[in-house]
């Protein structure tokens, strides 16, 4: 499965959007981009996932580069209860699941 | 219940010890996995079950000892662990690894060996 890359940490304002970037340079054709997110000492929870096409539900929007080399999650109004380390995560249908250190994000007042 | 449970959500055990941790899933899956995340480090897989058959073992020490009685339950048999496997144990299912699907988490169980 590729890896990923993502920002050790950012930062947003409450009710501002959310940008979370992950390169992904050496995804495979069939490979999917998935988000999850970790709230502090929970278990992950599952965000959006896409192959080539944008993608969009109640949680957040999915936007991925037409050479999929990389993709932006996007919560667009982000709350306090939003702080919490994302996880961007490439995998094949067949592929485990593959964490890597995250992006911490912090939501402020 | 909903989704996925685990119990306990907290233990403390001795060396010596021998402890199991269960967990149980609600969402007619048919795939269960365990996860290890220590402290300031990634998730790591451990096991993955499959129709209830083990298909993956990431190298775990067999002081640490799987268990998938049926697609629902899931355990993890402990016996003389060590201080570093003090750690957060998570669970997770899905449907069998064909397409696409994702993964729902139990809330962990922190384990603390002394």
């Amino acid at each position: 499965d590729a890896k990923t890359t993502q920002p050790p940490s950012m930062d947003c304002a409450e009710g501002r959007a959310a940008n979370l970037p992950c390169n992904h340079s050496t995804i495979s054709g069939n490979e999917y981009v998935y988000w999850y997110r970790q709230i502090h000492s929970q278990g992950p929870q599952y965000i959006i996932h896409g192959l080539k096409n944008n993608e969009t539900n109640e949680m957040a929007s999915l936007i991925i580069t037409e050479d999929r080399k990389s993709s932006t999650l996007i919560l667009p109004h982000a709350t306090l209860r939003d702080t919490a380390v994302y996880y961007c995560i490439v995998r094949s249908p067949e592929g485990d699941m593959r964490f890597g250190a995250g992006t911490r994000l912090t939501v402020k007042p | 219940e909903t989704g996925v449970t685990q119990t306990p959500r907290h233990l403390v055990m001795g060396m010596t010890n021998k402890k199991s941790l269960k967990c149980e899933q609600h969402l007619g899956h048919n795939a269960m996995y365990w996860y290890k995340q220590s402290a300031k480090k990634p998730l790591e897989l451990m096991f993955v079950y499959s129709l209830e058959e083990r298909v993956e073992n990431n190298s775990v020490p067999s002081r640490f000892s799987p268990e998938c009685p049926n697609s629902s339950h899931l355990f993890l048999h402990l016996h003389t662990l060590q201080p570093e496997d003090s750690a957060l144990y998570l669970c997770a299912s899905s449907q069998i690894p064909s397409g696409s699907y994702e993964q729902y988490f139990g809330p962990g169980t922190r384990l603390t060996v002394t």
